[in-house]
């Protein structure tokens, strides 16, 4: 148990569906990140919230939309996703002050077909 | 960013010390070396982290060469629980990107 949680846990959805990806974490954090983990490749870095704002985006398409209402909660909005998004969506978090460590959470394993 | 290099895998036995080591010939004076790992079907957790001595805590010791150029991270007594793909990464100072690499598979063996 890492502080951070992610629901749901699985989820399968078709291209034409939205859907919402929630990550919690109870660990007091301002800094909070969501990171893809593609079958065969390292994992990527997506969007880095600090503060509730967002400080980067590694060009990420837009059919991922993040919002962070605020420090504890970050959602990745998922709209005519293509199957090669499949892949698990892990969330993290740190305090917010730099280089320090990040606490992850268990991932959302998500199926477009 | 600047690179690791890593075995894909790593195979050792039960109740025995393994080193997992890493390559990193491109450091840089302000980057500091982390590991991670990944447990099957869980998130990465941190492992340790270290600049320029070696650093031990209850998890592992990180042994880092003179130069800085490689490092060799060391579970004293593996145990099955510590089958992961562990990750090296190197993080300047400040940043607060974690990148990740392909990693090591780290396979114990009862």
């Amino acid at each position: 148990e890492t502080g951070v949680t992610q629901t749901p846990r699985h989820l399968v959805m078709g291209m034409t569906n939205k859907k919402s990806l929630k990550c919690e974490q109870h660990l007091g954090h301002n800094a909070m990140y969501w990171y893809k983990q593609s079958a065969k490749k390292p994992l990527e870095l997506m969007f880095v919230y600090n503060f509730k704002e967002q400080t980067e985006n590694n060009s990420v398409p837009s059919r991922f939309s993040p919002e962070c209402p605020n420090s504890s909660h970050l959602f990745l909005h998922l709209h005519t996703l293509q199957p090669e998004d499949s892949a698990l969506y892990l969330c993290a978090s740190s305090p917010g002050q730099g280089e320090e460590t990040q606490y992850f959470g268990p991932g959302t394993r998500l199926l477009v077909l | 960013d600047a690179k690791t290099t890593q075995p894909n895998s790593m195979e050792s036995n039960e109740e025995e010390p393994v080193h997992l080591p890493c390559n990193h010939s491109t450091i840089s004076g302000t980057d500091y070396i982390h590991w991670y790992r990944q447990l099957p079907s869980q998130g990465p957790e941190y492992v340790i982290h270290g600049l320029t001595s070696n650093v031990n805590n209850r998890m592992a010791s990180l042994a880092i060469a003179e130069d800085r150029k490689s490092s060799t991270l060391i579970l004293h007594r593996a145990t099955l629980r510590d089958a992961a793909v562990y990750y090296c990464i190197l993080r300047p100072q400040g940043a607060q990107k974690l990148v990740f690499g392909q990693g090591t598979r780290l396979t114990i063996n009862p």
